[in-house]
Order: structure tokens, then sequence, then C-alpha cells
């Protein structure tokens, strides 16, 4: 059972656009929401996280927007670039365990 | 780059056999946390130990087992290889044993033949 959904599995802008990618949770427990970058041959790097107490999050061109009653977070990449382009994993957090997204590929054409 | 180092990069094992992977924690960071992650997939969740006790586990079954040791470096130790095993392979630390930032290393590639 996929404790977190992750969409779109694919996603493809242009250079300046707005990249969105969508996650969603069940479990209400979950205290802790952060969005990892992975690189081909790379362990995942932290971008921004989110606790349920609060509903945005920006750091840069990232944001994060929370919903809590919806159960649903999301990360906005504004004014996107090449250099984004990499693989982009949501998870979730309850006690000491570590729910991760299936991801989605971000190709950002110049 | 994190301070989390894992090694070796890459190994190739055949079916049946053991294999032993090693990750050294970022300085400070008493908590370690085990993942696989298959080809096209999100990492799943193996373990976690905090001052060498595990004290969470995901739905893997006994062969994996660890290990952390008392200058917080971790070993993860998986019996009886099987062709599914063959992922990549992730350390992350933290500095605590709540909901912290997780700090991954580059992963140690397993390909079982």
């Amino acid at each position: 059972q996929q404790q977190v959904k992750q969409s779109p599995q694919s996603l493809i802008v242009q250079k300046g656009g707005i990249s969105i990618i969508n996650c969603a949770y069940e479990n209400t427990a979950f205290d802790y929401f952060p969005w990892y970058q992975q690189f081909p041959g790379k362990g995942p790097a932290l971008l921004i996280a989110i606790r349920p107490d609060v509903s945005e999050k920006k750091e840069g061109r990232f944001t994060i927007s929370f919903n809590k009653s919806a159960k649903q977070f999301s990360l906005h990449i504004m004014d996107s670039q090449p250099g984004d382009s990499a693989t982009y994993f949501c998870a979730a957090n309850t006690g000491n365990q570590f729910y991760f997204g299936t991801g989605t590929s971000l190709t950002v054409i110049p | 780059e994190t301070g989390v180092t894992q090694s070796p990069t890459h190994l190739i094992k055949t079916r049946g056999q053991q294999v032993t992977l090693r990750c050294s924690s970022q300085s400070g960071h008493n908590t370690v946390s085990w993942y696989q992650q298959a080809l096209g997939q999100g990492p799943q969740f193996i373990f976690q130990y905090y001052r060498e006790e595990e004290n969470g586990r995901g739905n893997f079954p006994p062969r994996f087992s660890g290990l952390q040791f008392p200058n917080y470096s971790s070993e993860l130790n998986v019996n009886a290889l099987e062709l599914d095993d063959s992922a990549l392979y992730l350390c992350a630390s933290k500095a605590s044993g709540g909901t912290d930032t997780q700090y991954f290393g580059p992963g140690t590639r397993l390909t079982v033949l």
C-alpha cells in the first residue's frame, strides 16, 4: 500500500515556466513533509520541508503548499531552469518511519 | 554534498550470497536509516538505528539486518540474496530520533545475478 501518492510521473516544462508536483496522503499521524531532489547516480537531497501547522512555505524559487483538510501537498518550482531537471520525491514522516512518493521526473526544456 | 558516505559504490553478487554495506553518518548525527530504491521507484524504508538500537522497521524480511556502532556509523547486512534485492541502497542520517531533516549518502548500487 502506497502511503504517499505522487503525481504526475513525468513533467516537461519550458524554461521560465512553473513546475507543479502533487502528493496526497491518508495517515493523519504524518507530521513532517519534505521534498527531495535526486539527480542520476546521486542520493536524494532535501529541497524544502513543511509541518502541518503551516499552509505554505517558500524558499527561493521553491514553494510548498499544504492543505491539511484535503491531505494534500504540492511543490511549485517558479521560473524553472534546465538545471532543475531531476527526479523529485515527496515524503511524509510519522514516528521513526519515512514514506516516499514514487517520484516525478522533471525535464525543463531550454 | 552531505557528510554521509557509503561504501562500496557498486557491488555485484550472486543469488544466495550475503552482502554487507557500510555507512558513515554526518558529524553530530546519532540516527541512521537505510532505504532500498529500486530503479524508477521511490526509496523504501528498511529500518532506523538510534544510539545503536533499532527503533523502527519497514516491511522487509529478517534477512535484512543492521548494526550501528558507538561512532554512529552503520552496516546493512542482507543474507540469502535474491534477484529482487538488486537496487540502490541509501543511508541517511539525522541529528536526533525525532522528526528532523535527513541527509542522504550517495548510495551503494547492488546487482544480484
